[in-house]
């Protein structure tokens, strides 16, 4: 089981935004971020943790070990507005998701 | 380039059975494993499935375990989710998505635009 926190926030451009993962359990790294657009489909940022999928802008980055995740944007554009989850693959099937958290452009 | 397209979704009546296709191109679809995940109506994701590269295992979250069935057919590049007894609780958004294979970690790197199945009476 995977918890985020917050559950949603609003930044302003340009600003810095952390996104909290906790596990249940000690998961290592087996940790993934995504982002879901608005009507769009959930794409990877995050892998195992501290890893950039191809194709994501630098200023995404995350952090973490055991039990405890972040996903940090530095420098917020407006085409962040979405909502982030993280996913946890310890072990796995099954796989589980955090709740999300709905990122607002202030 | 890849593109996954889901397919099969609509209103179904509760208890009624509903099929779900997702067909694959751009890459070789044999190699992977792919994985159903859905999202009701402004709620989060749920992982529901996955099936290995060669159809061999599947396996099942506990809230479908038992009333879906997920297959695959590599010499049509494609997956089928056959979903039965369904309830109010199955009304989401279903999509099917492909694992990278290339890492330790379950990671979900190219997700269909999903299909909308509705519960409903």
């Amino acid at each position: 089981q995977v918890t985020q926190s917050p559950s949603s926030l609003s930044a302003s451009v340009g600003g810095r935004v952390t996104i909290t993962c906790r596990a249940s359990q000690n998961i290592g790294t087996f940790l993934n971020w995504y982002q879901q657009k608005p009507g769009e489909a959930p794409r990877p940022l995050i892998y195992a943790a501290s890893n950039l999928q191809s194709g994501v802008p630098s200023r995404f980055s995350g952090s973490g070990s055991g039990t405890y995740f972040t996903l940090t944007i530095n420098g917020l554009q407006p085409d962040d507005l979405a909502t982030y989850y993280c996913q946890q693959s310890y072990r796995a099937p099954p796989l589980t998701f955090g709740g999300g958290t709905k990122v607002e452009i202030k | 380039q890849v593109k996954l397209v889901e397919s099969g979704g609509g209103v179904v009546q509760p208890g009624r059975s509903l099929r779900l296709s997702c067909t694959a191109s751009g890459f070789n679809f044999g190699s992977y494993g792919f994985h159903w995940v859905r999202q009701a109506p402004g709620k989060g994701l749920e992982w529901l499935a996955l099936i290995w590269f060669d159809g061999s295992n599947q396996f099942y979250a506990d809230s479908v375990k038992g009333r879906f069935t997920l297959s695959r057919d590599n010499s049509k590049n494609s997956l089928s989710l056959e979903m039965a007894s369904l309830s109010d609780d199955d009304t989401a958004v279903y999509y099917c998505a492909r694992e990278r294979r290339d890492l330790a970690i379950a990671l979900l790197d190219y997700w269909g635009p999903g299909t909308l199945v509705t519960v409903s009476s």
